[in-house]
């Protein structure tokens, strides 16, 4: 099956600055990398994701990156904000529809 | 709002009880998943149906059962209850055929185990 891995698990910026969460897949096969965003007790909410025949994409000041190849994707926030503080996760779907998650960075942006 | 709904959002019960939780799907959704968070922990996938059907099981334990009925309602039904079973649950959909294939999460129910 697959396996995501998701790297730092914590993650502490300055206001302003740029944040970097970085994934891996295995399964050469999912075709589908959605990034999840959850404050604490709430739901994951989806902020962008990205197909496989697609290698970046960009909303505002958040933007993810696919490499196919080295099976790895990245959610990259500029500007960061306070209100960016949360627990992202990344997920990686494959041709069943199923969704692999990984185990989540919680970023910390400081005033 | 997702448009995925779960209820109910609060359970309070004690060990060895048997609960249900609920959870309807956004309009056309045919695929439903059962995700279990506990604290500071990550999302662990519990099950998934599609159209009625079974298909695919992550982590679930065998005191835990779930059913997606006709009208595309999904149950999670969690039994002989243990204190470590306190968590979030969620419920998350997807597929409306034609259209994209993202993955809603509803706003969860917090299940607590005394």
């Amino acid at each position: 099956g697959e396996n995501v891995e998701q790297h730092p698990s914590t993650l502490s910026v300055q206001e302003g600055d740029s944040a970097v969460i970085k994934c891996t897949y295995s399964d050469s096969a999912s075709n589908y990398f959605p990034w999840y965003k959850q404050e604490l007790g709430k739901r994951p909410q989806l902020i962008i994701d990205i197909r496989s025949n697609v290698g970046e994409k960009k909303d505002q000041r958040i933007a993810v990156t696919l490499n196919k190849t080295a099976k790895h994707f990245s959610l990259h926030i500029t500007e960061t904000q306070p209100e960016d503080s949360a627990v992202y996760f990344c997920a990686a779907r494959n041709t069943g529809n199923q969704f692999y998650f990984g185990t989540g960075t919680s970023l910390t942006v400081i005033p | 709002d997702s448009g995925v709904t779960q209820t109910p959002k609060h359970l309070i019960t004690a060990t060895g009880q048997r609960v249900t939780l609920r959870c309807s799907p956004r309009s056309g959704d045919l695929s439903v998943y059962w995700y279990q968070q506990s604290l500071d922990q990550g999302l662990q996938f519990l099950i998934q149906y599609y159209n009625g059907e079974e298909r695919a099981k992550g982590n679930i334990l065998e005191r835990f059962s779930a059913q997606q009925f006709p009208d595309l309602h999904s149950e999670l039904n969690l039994s002989s209850l243990e204190l470590g079973d306190s968590a979030l649950y969620f419920c998350a959909s997807s597929v409306t055929p034609g259209q994209n294939y993202e993955q809603y999460f509803g706003p969860g129910t917090r299940l607590t185990v005394t």
